[in-house]
């Protein structure tokens, strides 16, 4: 199994829709969990952290199930600038916590 | 604050060359990261440093080398570049004290190898 796994889409939607993302790790020692977005052809810039209560940040909400090892991302009410790739990120424990292992990422495009 | 910075830009090598990436941070972060990313891989982890003149190797280190003299600069060697080594380069930084793990990008060096 990859240390992290995510659907690659592309997630195709309306304006306004509402669309989740979610995301598989490996190593059950993890710890920190996050979201970050990369615009087509710029560098990774971070979304948001993911809490163990989970968090929401305006229209993004933040979500993990350690039991499953998922994480989730929800946005919702899609803006036009919300097209990007969502990149799932896991802080590695292996690493002494200095190094953090990204998804694939999954394309995401909101169309008018 | 310029933040994390990359130089080259855009680079052509012949396969065999040799060059450097440079990777400047003034935001006095300890760590340092280099990441290659290529279409379907996503990124991958080539070498990284946790303090000045301190390096360790990531998840692909082979074919590459780096140094870091000086704790704002990162610099990553390709000895005799492959066409393998043709991707997207990135540095990243990220402070160590703290509870944020966030890193800090750079945007990036076009590296294509023929």
């Amino acid at each position: 199994r990859k240390e992290v796994e995510q659907d690659p889409g592309p997630f195709n939607v309306p304006e306004g829709a509402t669309v989740a993302f979610n995301c598989t790790y490996s190593n059950s020692a993890s710890q920190s969990f996050f979201w970050y977005r990369q615009d087509c052809r710029k560098e990774p810039k971070l979304l948001m952290s993911v809490y163990s209560s989970g968090n929401e940040d305006g229209r993004f909400t933040a979500q993990l199930n350690r039991a499953s090892q998922y994480i989730s991302l929800l946005i919702r009410d899609s803006k036009l600038s919300d097209s990007a790739t969502y990149l799932c990120v896991v802080l590695r424990p292996s690493s002494g916590y200095s190094t953090l292992t990204f998804g694939k990422g999954t394309m995401l495009l909101v169309s008018p | 604050n310029a933040g994390v910075t990359q130089t080259p830009k855009f680079r052509v090598l012949k396969t065999g060359q040799s060059m450097t990436l440079l990777c400047a941070q003034d935001m006095n972060h300890e760590y340092m990261y280099w990441y290659r990313q290529d279409p379907g891989m996503g990124l991958r982890l080539i070498h990284y440093s946790v303090g000045e003149g301190t390096t360790a190797k990531g998840e692909v280190p082979d074919g590459y080398n780096v140094s870091r003299l000086k704790k704002q600069n990162f610099l990553l060697g390709l000895e005799s570049a492959a066409p393998s080594q043709t991707s997207v380069y990135f540095c990243a930084s990220r402070t160590s004290g703290g509870i944020s793990y966030e890193q800090y990008f750079g945007p990036g060096t076009r590296l294509t190898v023929t």
